[in-house]
């Protein structure tokens, strides 16, 4: 089984201050089509989760642009260059080489 | 517009069976895999298993082989979660989702409102 860790696990930001937030998989997740298997969500508090990222980097239809993904292999990291408070929830990064697997969430609050 | 509707909440005792259900529409369903996701309350997401609508092959993540089982009725656009004896640890939100390409792994954009299942004696 692929698992997934992430760190911090919780994360307090300043608005207007960047953010980043690491995951790691257990093994490589470079598919021989030469992507990476990894995709990043958030849920915010009540909501049902929302893609942010796909195949590592590339980002999800209506995301804003000051979320970036970015790794290979078997360390990823999500990048918010500026965090808003609409951007507080849990994120979760998700390998979909065998299944599907979370890592166990990182909490963004504003601080 | 894509939209996956789930089956309404359930409050079950334990070693009752039950079925939930994810609807799809605006979309062509035979083609999109459909996965599950298990939450518990308080905590964080599960991946359950997926399946592909159009043959029904259905993948399980290991802790969840033998537990659930999830199926397919491509006339109605609709998949399936089902316990045949439910636990009290099987209380918790489930989600359906579905990718928003035709592989499992072009990211799963589109996604349920969620099925709270409470199992309580």
């Amino acid at each position: 089984d692929i698992v997934m860790t992430q760190s911090p696990l919780s994360l307090p930001v300043t608005p207007g201050e960047p953010a980043s937030i690491s995951c790691r998989s257990s093994q490589s997740l470079l598919h021989s089509s030469g992507y990476n298997y990894l995709e990043w969500y958030l849920q915010k508090p009540g909501q049902s989760p929302q893609l942010l990222i796909y195949l590592g980097s590339n980002r999800a239809s209506g995301v804003p642009d000051r979320f970036s993904g970015s790794g290979s292999g078997t360390d990823f990291t999500l990048k918010i260059s500026r965090v808003e408070a609409e951007d507080v929830g849990v994120y979760y990064c998700m390998q979909a080489l065998e299944s599907l697997t979370f890592g166990p969430g990182t909490r963004l609050e504003i601080k | 517009e894509v939209q996956l509707v789930q089956s309404r909440a359930q409050v079950k005792k334990p070693g009752e069976s039950l079925k939930i259900s994810c609807k799809g529409s605006g979309y062509t369903f035979a083609n999109y895999y459909i996965g599950w996701v298990r939450q518990v309350p308080g905590k964080g997401l599960e991946g359950m298993g997926i399946i592909y609508p159009g043959d029904s092959d259905t993948t399980y993540s290991p802790a969840f082989q033998g537990q659930v089982t999830i199926s397919v009725d491509k006339s109605l656009s609709t998949a399936y979660l089902q316990w045949t004896s439910l636990k009290a640890s099987d209380t918790a939100i489930y989600y359906c989702a579905s990718p928003q390409g035709s592989g499992y792994a072009s990211g799963w954009r589109f996604w349920g409102q969620g099925t709270l299942v409470s199992v309580s004696s």
